[in-house]
Order: structure tokens, then C-alpha cells, then sequence
């Protein structure tokens, strides 16, 4: 089976500095992989999502994540954090096999202070 | 085009009782999925309709049901109610196999 651990439940950043969000995943075929984020009351939404195109994915709002086979891993990175971006991020990851339901992980809370 | 409309937002039930959960998908999706997340097991897949028919099916109790109508609307059915299913349940469509999904904002369920 699956999984995906994300390192860190809790992430800290000022206002400007670098966001990095940590994904490992277990799988023996790179899969389809994705970034997802949840901002308060609300459902998640996609951030970017890798298909083997390009290891270096980019996403919406500045992120981006960089797909490493030989790590099984899958960071999500932003240069500089805004106040907006504070919400909850998970990592997903599809396949292979044939079943296109994600596994998750259980995700990271950024917190971003002024 | 309208996003993925779950209804109700809110609902709060007692020990015992039954619920019913709705979900309107993205027009031309045919798969809907349906997650339930809580703080301390995340996001857990429910099961997932395409067509009418349960294509896959996640790890949950029989109390927990759905079904998919023709126009592609979901419903998710929890009997007996237990305290434990306290959480926010959230559905998702998608346009094809390996595509992402569109989350809708959820029903927050509790059950007292």
C-alpha cells in the first residue's frame, strides 16, 4: 500500500522568508504526485500536480515543488512567504496499479508570522 | 462554470440517528469521491462513484453508504450515528482517471 509522510505537522516562517514542506512517498513507480492546500472552513484546492514531464513542477501562488526519484520525494517550495499562504498543506499521491484515489498525508499547518 | 456544491454546510445529530449528505460535482465530471477528515486521522477516502456504479471503496464501517444518481449528484448515508463520526466530510469530482480533484467546502458533521 501506499503512503506519504509529510515531516512536520507544524511549519514557521516570517513574512519573506523561504517555505519548504517536506513529502516522501513509498511507491516502486513514480506516480502521479500532488500538492493540495486547505485555507480555513473551506475544501482543499490544487496547487501543482507532477506527471513525469518535468521534475521541477510549478504551481499557483509562487509555489513549487521538485520531484526527486532517487529520494522518493516531492518538497513543496516558496521563495518568499506571504501572510495569505498560512493554511494547511497536503501531500498526495496516485498510483500506480490503476487506482486513481489518492492516499494523503496527513498534512502541515504553515504559520506565517509578520 | 460552479464549483462542487455540498449541502448542508453544517448539521448536527444525536447519538443513533441517521444522516444524509449531498453533493453536486463540477457539470461533466463523472467521478465523485467522498473523504472524511478529522484531526487525528486526516483525510480519509470514503468511496468513489463514477457513473452511477462504487468504483473503489475506502476502509469504512457498512454504516457508512453513497450512491450517484444519473446526473452524476452523490449522496453519502451514515446510520447509527456514533460519536466518532464527528468530522468534516468532504466530496471531490474529477473530469477523468489520474486528473485532479475539485474539492468542495465540505459538511461539517457533529454528533453529541
Amino acid at each position: 500500500a501506499q503512503s506519504v509522510t509529510q515531516l512536520g505537522s507544524h511549519v514557521s516562517v516570517s513574512e519573506g522568508a523561504l517555505v519548504l514542506l517536506r513529502c516522501n512517498y513509498s511507491s516502486s513507480v513514480p506516480p502521479y504526485l500532488f500538492w493540495y492546500v486547505q485555507y480555513p472552513n473551506q475544501g482543499l484546492q490544487l496547487l501543482l500536480k507532477y506527471t513525469s514531464a518535468a521534475t521541477l513542477v510549478k504551481g499557483i501562488n509562487g509555489f513549487e515543488a521538485e520531484f526527486k526519484k532517487s529520494e522518493t520525494s516531492f518538497h513543496l517550495t516558496k521563495p518568499s512567504a506571504h501572510m495569505s499562504d498560512a493554511a494547511e498543506y497536503f501531500c498526495a499521491v496516485m498510483g500506480p496499479g490503476g487506482s486513481y484515489i489518492p492516499t494523503f498525508g496527513r498534512g502541515t499547518s504553515l504559520i506565517v508570522h509578520p | 462554470k460552479a464549483g462542487v456544491t455540498q449541502t448542508p454546510r453544517y448539521l448536527i445529530k444525536t447519538r443513533g440517528q441517521q444522516v444524509t449528505l449531498s453533493c453536486s460535482p463540477i457539470s461533466g465530471h463523472r467521478s465523485v469521491s467522498w473523504y472524511q477528515q478529522t484531526p487525528g486521522q486526516g483525510l480519509q477516502f470514503l468511496f468513489e462513484y463514477f457513473s452511477e456504479t462504487q468504483r473503489n471503496k475506502g476502509n469504512f464501517p457498512g454504516r457508512f453508504s453513497g450512491r450517484q444518481f444519473s446526473n452524476s449528484r452523490s449522496e453519502m448515508n451514515v446510520s447509527t450515528l456514533e460519536l466518532g463520526d464527528s468530522a468534516l466530510y468532504l466530496c471531490a469530482s474529477s473530469p477523468g482517471d489520474g486528473e485532479k480533484l475539485f474539492f468542495g467546502s465540505g459538511t461539517q458533521l457533529s454528533v453529541l
